[in-house]
This record gives structure tokens, C-alpha cells and sequence, in this order.
């Protein structure tokens, strides 16, 4: 059964640094989100992507954080001059569209901020 | 304001006896929830939408509008059951707005 996958599954960084965190969604799914959960918290919507575009994005995705989607596999999501706030699991999901509406998440990868 | 609330960061039950995990959600549109579950190392995965009504795992959640929950329920627990349950609601923009999670133990 296809999976979405994520890779690093650990990322520590130096404070100031920029990640770049990378995901293969589904083959055949059409929309793309990054999630965060910080350590003891909920899990909280990043931003949605869709038709290479950004469809929605939360108050935590500032101008900082990108997405993209630079071939037709990978779902980026960067963050420049990382702050120790930024430690946190990040889970990429994907949805097929098209009526469905269940997302897949991927593993996570954990963002270390040092 | 869009909200999902799961009053118990943990809930601790023995194996067989029943089991009630609560969610209570504010929306002002027309609710569409869902359960995901998280064992231990693995991703969250979709447990249960309340469209499809189904039973998952032995385990159903019937949506109550009046009182704006969405609570999970098992008659009888079992070990394997030992998981974090989010409770989540998507969002006319396709978002999910998520509970904070339930860790479930189930002790034998």
C-alpha cells in the first residue's frame, strides 16, 4: 500500500540556520499539507498546497517558512533563520481530492532547534 | 472560533472493560470529524470519519449535534488498543483542527 514518506526522520539545527524538510506524498493525490506538533501539544496546521500553489496557511507559517513542490514528487517545506520555537515533530499529509477527504501523514520528521 | 476539545490527556482502563475516549467540538457549519490514532512509533492514522458510520477495530463514534460531540467508544478494551487518539475537525478550507490527544493505556 502506497505511503507518504518523509525524510530526515531527525534534523538538529543550529538557531539561525535554514532546514529544508522533505516529503514524497502519494502519487496520485492532488493536495499537500505540512502539520507541526510541538512536544506535549496539539497538532497544529502549518499550510495547504495545492496545484502549486498555497491554498491556505495558519498564523504559525510566517515569513519564514516556503513550501514547494520542485519536481513531481517532493512537497518541500523550508524555514529560514530557525528559532528554538520551531522544535517540533512536523508531519506532511497528503490528499487524494477528488471527494475524498481523508488525509495520509507521513512518519514525521523531528526538528531539532539548538 | 473552530475548536476540538478532548477534556483527558489520559485515560487508563483494564483490558475488557469499556472504553470512552470524549471529544466536543464548536463549529458553526455543518461538523465533519474524525478519529485518528497514533501507536506507539508509528504516523497517525485515520481511524474513523462519521460519514461512513463504520465500526473500526471494534471501535464507533456517532456524532451528537445537540451536544457537539463525537465521543469514541469501545464495549471492550484490549491491550493493542494503547495509542494517542485525536479527535479532529475539517474545515470548510479542507483543514484539520485538531484536539489535543488522549493517551490510552490499557492495563492487563
Amino acid at each position: 500500500e502506497p505511503e507518504v514518506t518523509q525524510t530526515p526522520s531527525h534534523q538538529v539545527t543550529q538557531m539561525g540556520q535554514e532546514v529544508i524538510l522533505r516529503c514524497v506524498p502519494i502519487s496520485n493525490h492532488l493536495y499537500f499539507y505540512w502539520y507541526r506538533q510541538i512536544l506535549g501539544q496539539k497538532v497544529e496546521f502549518l499550510v495547504s498546497f495545492y496545484n502549486n500553489e498555497i491554498s491556505e496557511k495558519s498564523e504559525i507559517f510566517d515569513d519564514r517558512f516556503s513550501v514547494e513542490r520542485p519536481d513531481g514528487s517532493n512537497f518541500t517545506l523550508k524555514i529560514r533563520s530557525t528559532k528554538l520555537e520551531d522544535s517540533a515533530m512536523y508531519f506532511c499529509a497528503s490528499r487524494q481530492g477528488l471527494g475524498s477527504y481523508e488525509q495520509y501523514f507521513g512518519p514525521g520528521t523531528r526538528l531539532t532547534v539548538t | 472560533a473552530q475548536r476540538v476539545t478532548q477534556p483527558e490527556k489520559l485515560l487508563s482502563v483494564f483490558k475488557g472493560a469499556p472504553v470512552e475516549l470524549k471529544c466536543n467540538y464548536s463549529y458553526s457549519g455543518s461538523p465533519e470529524l474524525f478519529w485518528y490514532v497514533q501507536y506507539s512509533r508509528q504516523r497517525l492514522q485515520l481511524l474513523l470519519r462519521h460519514i461512513s458510520r463504520e465500526s473500526i477495530k471494534g471501535f464507533t463514534a456517532d456524532l451528537n449535534k445537540g451536544e457537539t460531540s463525537f465521543h469514541l467508544k469501545k464495549p471492550f478494551a484490549q491491550e493493542e488498543d494503547s495509542a494517542m487518539y485525536y479527535c479532529a475537525l475539517l474545515d470548510s478550507n479542507y483543514q484539520l483542527i485538531w484536539g489535543a490527544g488522549t493517551k490510552l493505556i490499557i492495563k492487563p
